[in-house]
C-alpha cells in the first residue's frame, strides 16, 4: 500500500521569503509524484508532476520540486513567495503501474504568507 | 465551458432526500473520478470509471450510486445521507497513461445533510 506523508499542516512565511512545503511517500513500487494547489473555496489545480526523466520538475508560476528516491522525498520549493500563494497544498502518488491512476493524498499544507 | 465543471457548486439537503450531483469534462478523457474532501482528512477516492466502465469502488457506502452514461460525464446519485456525509465533492478526469493519468478537477460541490 502507498501513503503519502506530509510533515508541517501549517506553514507561515513572510512575503518574499523562501519556503519549503515537505512532503514524503511511502510505496513498494514505481510512482509518479503531483503536487496540487487548492485556493478557497476551489476545487484542486495541478502544479507541477514528476513522471521521469529529470528529478527536477518546476511549474510556470516559480515553485519546483524535487524527487529524491533515496529519500523518498518530493519536497516543494519557492524561492520568494507572494501573497498570492497563500493556499493549501496536496502532494500526492499514483502506481506508475496502475491502469487507473489512483491518488494517494497527505494531509495538505497550508502556506500562510504574510505582508 | 473548458476543463472539469461540477453542478450544483452547494446542495443542502435531508436526510430522506434524493439528489445528484453532476460533473462533466470537456478536455477529452477517458477517465473519471469522484473524491470525497472532508475537514481535517485527506481527500478519499471514491470511484474510478475508464472508458464508462467502473473499474474502481473505493468501499464507498451504497448510499452513494455513480453512473457514468459516456465519458464525458459522470453523475453521483445520493439518497438516504447521514450527516457525516457532508463534505467537498470534487470530480477529475484524465487520459491514459502517457500523460500518467494527470488527474485535472473540477470546482466541487460542497454538500451540507441536515
Amino acid at each position: 500500500a502507498q501513503s503519502v506523508t506530509q510533515l508541517d499542516s501549517q506553514v507561515p512565511v513572510f512575503e518574499e521569503a523562501p519556503v519549503e512545503l515537505r512532503c514524503n511517500y511511502s510505496s513498494s513500487v514505481s510512482v509518479y509524484l503531483f503536487w496540487y494547489v487548492q485556493y478557497p473555496n476551489q476545487g484542486l489545480q495541478l502544479l507541477l508532476k514528476y513522471l521521469s526523466g529529470s528529478t527536477l520538475v518546476e511549474s510556470i508560476n516559480g515553485f519546483e520540486a524535487e524527487f529524491n528516491k533515496s529519500q523518498t522525498s518530493f519536497h516543494l520549493r519557492k524561492p520568494s513567495v507572494h501573497i498570492s500563494d497563500t493556499a493549501e497544498y496536496f502532494c500526492a502518488v499514483s502506481d506508475s503501474s496502475s491502469n487507473t491512476g489512483k491518488l494517494i493524498f497527505g494531509q495538505g499544507t497550508t502556506l500562510q504568507v504574510k505582508p | 465551458e473548458t476543463g472539469v465543471t461540477q453542478t450544483p457548486r452547494h446542495l443542502v439537503m435531508g436526510m430522506t432526500n434524493k439528489k445528484s450531483l453532476k460533473c462533466e469534462q470537456h478536455l477529452g478523457h477517458n477517465a473519471m473520478y469522484w473524491y470525497k474532501q472532508s475537514a481535517k482528512k485527506p481527500l478519499e477516492l471514491m470511484f474510478v470509471y475508464s472508458l464508462e466502465e467502473r473499474v474502481e469502488n473505493n468501499s464507498v457506502p451504497s448510499r452513494f450510486s455513480p453512473e457514468c452514461p459516456n465519458s464525458s460525464h459522470l453523475f453521483l446519485h445520493l439518497h438516504t445521507l447521514q450527516p457525516e456525509d457532508s463534505a467537498l465533492y470534487l470530480c477529475a478526469s484524465s487520459q491514459d497513461e502517457v500523460a500518467g493519468y494527470t488527474q485535472y478537477f473540477g470546482p466541487g460541490t460542497r454538500l451540507t445533510v441536515l
